[in-house]
Formats: C-alpha cells, structure tokens, sequence
C-alpha cells in the first residue's frame, strides 16, 4: 500500500497563531489527497479533498478560509489552520487514495 | 443520504474469544468495504476490505463477510489476543469518497 508521512504528530499553540501540517505520498503520486478530522471518540470527518494543481474541495460547513490547503506537487499536501482557537484542536488526519485509502499518522493540534 | 451504521460502540472479549463488528449501509451503489483499525494517536490502518463481488474473504484471523442484498457486511476477529484491542472502522465506497461507521472500542482481556 501507500506510505503516507504526516508532520508533525503533535503541535500546541496559541490561540490566534497559525499551524501548518504537512502530508506526503513517499511511494505513490498523488493527485490527490484527503483531509479528515476527528474528535476524541468520534469517526473520521472529511474536511476537503486537495487537488494537485488546482483549488481543494471543502465540504458543507469547513471554512476554506479557516483551514488553507495547498497541493503544490504530486507528492505533497499541506493543511495550515488559520488563526487557531480551542475550538479547532483536533486530530488531524490526511490520506492517500491508491486504488485503496492509505492514512498518514496523524496530527493532535492543541490551541490554548 | 450516504450513511453506514455500525455496531455495538464498545466490545469487550476475554482474550482467545471471538470478536464480531456489523455494518450496514445506505446506498447500494456502494461496492467497495475496507475495515479500519485506530490504535490510540495513530492514524487509521487498513487490516481488510473487501468488494461486492465476493461473499466473504479471509486473512489469518480475520475474515469479512458481505451481504450485498440486506447491505451489511461484518468484521470477523477469531482468537482474539490483548494486541487487538483498538477502535475499529467501517467503510463505504461511494467513488467521491468514503464514509466512515461510528467505530467499535475493542477491548480484550486478559
């Protein structure tokens, strides 16, 4: 299957700062690539799909402004949380579609 | 809509026992069901999956078996050993995208 590498595994901040987190395909290019949150002892949520090249998909009620996703390679997506607050710490979770769903480690955003 | 169910939400074995998940789904468009185990700050992993063109498919201990009719399909984990304990996903194909069952707490005793 895909490997997927996700960084970092765990960041805190401030709230009003910005956190990047970087998702990439080691072993498949990606044209695509998901973003998924969860909450603690909830399911999977997709938030948007990143598209190489071109603007990613957002699902119903994720705000693009809010969570910036960049698809800038084959190999490489990032997901930056603008202006984060308590509200938006989650886990963080991006995968790869080859043939089946691969799912990088994932990221625990703490905003304080 | 799309919506997969599953359950129960918490399972509890005693280590050796059998462990059985049940999901079911919404559209039967869908053709395409991969089981996912979460251990604790790790991402989902794919342990098996299988397509609706077969029954049941198996890989050491565990197996899943569909029924496309009644759209449900189950997650089967026999011997089960205390490493199994984790949340366990199910999930639909609906070719945009996948969604996801509310997930199985497994836990086995020692």
């Amino acid at each position: 299957g895909a490997v997927v590498s996700q960084h970092p595994s765990r960041v805190i901040c401030k709230s009003g700062t910005s956190v990047k987190i970087e998702c990439r395909s080691l072993d498949f290019q990606a044209t695509t690539m998901f973003w998924y949150r969860q909450f603690p002892k909830q399911s999977l949520m997709l938030m948007a799909t990143s598209n190489e090249g071109s603007k990613a998909t957002y699902e119903q009620g994720v705000e693009k402004d809010k969570f910036l996703i960049n698809h800038a390679s084959l190999t490489l997506s990032t997901l930056t949380v603008t202006s984060a607050h308590p509200e938006d710490s989650s886990f963080y979770i991006c995968s790869v579609r080859a043939g089946k769903l691969f799912f990088g480690s994932g990221t625990q955003l703490s905003v304080l | 809509g799309e919506n997969v169910e599953q359950h129960p939400s918490t399972l509890s074995v005693q280590e050796g026992d059998s462990a059985v998940i049940k999901c079911t789904y919404s559209d039967s468009a869908s053709n395409y069901f991969p089981w996912y185990k979460q251990e604790l700050g790790k991402g989902p992993q794919l342990i098996i999956d299988i397509r609706s063109n077969v029954g049941e498919k198996k890989d050491q201990r565990i197996a899943v078996t569909l029924n496309k009719t009644a759209k449900h399909f189950s997650l089967h984990i026999t011997e089960t050993q205390p490493e199994d304990s984790a949340v366990y996903f199910c999930a639909a194909d609906y070719g945009q995208n996948f969604v996801f069952g509310p997930g199985t707490r497994l836990s086995v005793l020692p």
